[in-house]
């Protein structure tokens, strides 16, 4: 069983086209993240979901939004797509209150914009 | 936010060899992860240190944090191939459990 998995796996697209990367996590916890790792391998925490409500909201251009429809599930969607938004993203899930917080990963996305 | 610093941010090296990355920051951290990735997969923890001058060891890697919480290292012993992949260190701090992130060290371990 997978616990951190994201979907699709690669995404090549057009400039200016709109697109969504889905995730799920089967291991019951509450929070889960978005980060933006780039070509120089920098990883970059961009949103963080509580039980659905958005907890972090990094400096991030208003054209990526995130939608948790339950605990289980953060989605991220991305309006007018960018040559600057390539890269791997990659979605995360931890146990809230679990200190330290351990990350758990799913295996990313690599989104080319042509 | 709190700035950490990884080095080197390659490294090359033949089997058997140890070798040892450090990550250091101006800030003190609460707790310090290390991370490992493997090219095209995500990160995977593999070390928590929450104790200043705290030693854990996991088979051939020895991880240490700093007395002043402020840096880290880690050490492999006679390293393998599959020792290759990028390392992350995470650290948090001020109550916040999200760690952030150090830029990386990239190692190959050639055969």
């Amino acid at each position: 069983d997978t616990a951190v998995s994201q979907t699709p796996k690669y995404l090549v697209t057009q400039m200016g086209n709109d697109k969504s990367i889905k995730c799920e996590q089967n291991l019951g916890h509450d929070t889960m993240y978005w980060y933006k790792q780039d070509s120089k391998k920098f990883l970059k925490i961009m949103f963080s979901y509580n039980n659905k409500e958005l907890i972090i909201n990094e400096t991030v251009p208003n054209r990526f939004s995130p939608k948790s429809p339950d605990k289980a599930h953060l989605n991220l969607h991305i309006n007018s797509l960018e040559l600057g938004d390539s890269a791997v993203y990659f979605c995360a899930s931890s146990q809230a209150g679990g200190y330290p917080d351990t990350q758990y990963f799913g295996p990313g996305t690599r989104l080319t914009v042509l | 936010t709190q700035l950490l610093e990884q080095s080197p941010q390659f490294l090359s090296i033949q089997e058997g060899e140890n070798l040892t990355v450090y990550c250091n920051s101006s800030s003190v951290f609460s707790s310090l992860q290390w991370y490992r990735q493997e090219p095209g997969e995500g990160p995977v923890l593999l070390v928590t240190v929450v104790t200043g001058g705290e030693v854990k060891k996991l088979k051939r890697l020895t991880f240490q944090f700093g007395d002043a919480r402020k840096d880290s290292s880690l050490h492999i012993t006679a390293a393998q191939t599959g020792d290759t992949g990028l390392y992350l260190c995470a650290g948090a701090s001020g109550g916040s459990y999200i760690p952030t992130f150090g830029r990386g060290t990239s190692l190959i371990v050639h055969p």
